[in-house]
């Protein structure tokens, strides 16, 4: 069974600090991808990265990094020194063939 | 215009009443998604299809629901006799790549059944 969990339902910083969303997955495939998406208020979901289950390398993006943890089967999204715009409902998602499976998301707000 | 469309982005409807919602998708891709979002969950899987041949379903697409995508282009979600179980946002998305590759997605089209 394939399985995602966002246990932070919500989050809310205040501008500059730096936030983690944690993101915990359950497959027992050995090839899957997982994803990061982005929702914002106007409700189109925006992809922000794919990462193989056979590249455990960390990603930096800007203000974005990824820390994908195959041992504990985590995937965590960091945002550094987080703005207003990031505010929206953030969602992990598993994907094995044309089945992904994503959690119930986190929203986080970030407030000035 | 390059993004996944979707009409109409609101609908409002009474229950027993059929509702028709419609997806372009980006015009290069030839796989296309369908999925439901409830307030608070992430979004479901209900179908996909590669081209025009629809080839998975989910179990959430009851007898009540189809799909097409009759000339592997855009696609048309229909329900029928809709209940209020069924008001949520409708999301369609799109992708060229293989079943693992980025789904890029629609703003969707909100369903109220009253």
């Amino acid at each position: 069974a394939q399985k995602v969990t966002q246990a932070q339902t919500e989050i809310s910083v205040v501008e500059k600090e730096d936030v983690t969303l944690d993101c915990v997955y359950e497959t027992r495939d050995t090839t899957y991808y997982l994803f990061w998406y982005k929702q914002p208020p106007s409700g189109e979901l925006v992809f922000l990265i794919r990462r193989n289950s056979f590249d455990e390398q960390n990603e930096i993006s800007g203000r974005y990094s990824w820390n994908f943890q195959k041992s504990t089967s985590s995937f965590n999204f960091t945002i550094t020194a987080s703005q207003v715009v990031d505010s929206a409902v953030y969602f992990c998602a598993l994907s094995r063939n044309n089945d992904m499976r994503f959690g119930a998301g986190t929203r986080l707000t970030v407030k000035p | 215009d390059t993004g996944v469309s979707q009409n109409p982005r609101h609908k409002i409807t009474k229950r027993g009443q059929n509702v028709t919602f419609r997806c372009d998708p980006i015009s290069e891709h030839n796989r296309l998604y369908w999925y439901r979002q409830t307030l608070g969950q992430g979004p479901e899987f209900l179908t996909y299809f590669q081209n025009e041949a629809q080839l998975e379903k989910s179990r959430l697409l009851s007898d009540r629901f189809s799909a097409e995508r009759p000339k592997g282009s855009f696609s048309t979600l229909e329900i029928q006799r809709t209940e209020q179980g069924d008001s949520a946002m409708y999301l369609c998305a799109s992708s060229s790549r293989g079943g693992f590759g980025e789904l890029f997605f629609g703003e969707g089209s909100r369903l109220t059944v009253l």
